[in-house]
């Protein structure tokens, strides 16, 4: 099974400001990365799939890079609907397996 | 749109099976994609239980395989999960889904307790 690693384990940001929260695998996921959003008593929420592409209707504030076990999600500025959990998943392999999260918050 | 939609008991008894059924609208299971369970135990993270693809490969997350099933029913565009012999650790929202996911059902709490 291929343990994903998130890190920080928790992030204060002030509005406005840059987040960079990162993940890692265990060995190479290739660019099968996917990054959702989740927030209280909510499902999450796809942001970023296959590394570094945008879903459909998430904003360009949001953005992804890495391949292989290394990766990373950014938020440009940040606003106050960001705070929230954040979850990376690999899919490359059988079972996909998620990181522990990254929760986001206000400074 | 794509929508999934569970449903099933809210509180199972120790050592019962849990019983959940996803219902689909607005996509047709047999046309593609990849459909499964995930759960998330409350404050906790989350985990894939199994899934399939409609060509009929299932797979099944090693950690639960010996108690899980899951299965489709395309002339309903529904799908299930049983989990069986189920304990304290089982108690978590479960949640059904499409694709890598792309598309979450809203969750539903299951409890086991006596």
């Amino acid at each position: 099974e291929i343990v994903m690693t998130q890190s920080p384990a928790t992030l204060s940001v002030s509005p406005g400001e840059r987040a960079t929260l990162s993940c890692r695998a265990s060995q190479s996921v290739s660019s099968n990365l996917a990054w959702y959003q989740q927030k209280p008593g909510q499902a999450p929420r796809l942001l970023i799939y296959g590394a570094s592409t945008r879903a459909t209707g998430i904003p360009a504030r949001f953005s992804g890079s890495g391949s292989g076990t290394d990766f990373t999600l950014t938020i440009s500025s940040l606003q106050s609907e960001d705070f929230a959990v954040y979850y990376c998943q690999q899919y490359n392999n059988w079972p996909r397996t998620f990181g522990q999260g990254t929760k986001l918050e206000i400074k | 749109q794509v929508q999934l939609q569970e449903s099933g008991p809210g509180l199972v008894k120790p050592s019962e099976t849990l019983s959940l059924i996803c219902t689909v609208s607005g996509y047709s299971i047999s046309s593609g994609y990849f459909w499964g369970w995930i759960r998330q135990p409350p404050g906790k993270g989350l985990e894939w239980i199994g899934g399939f693809f409609p060509s009929g490969n299932t797979y099944y997350n090693p950690s639960l395989k010996s108690r899980v099933t899951i299965s489709v029913d395309t002339s309903k565009n529904q799908f299930s999960l049983k989990l069986n012999s189920v304990t304290a650790a089982d108690t978590a929202v479960y949640y059904c889904a499409r694709g890598i996911p792309d598309y979450w059902g809203q969750g539903t709490l299951v409890t086991v307790s006596s």
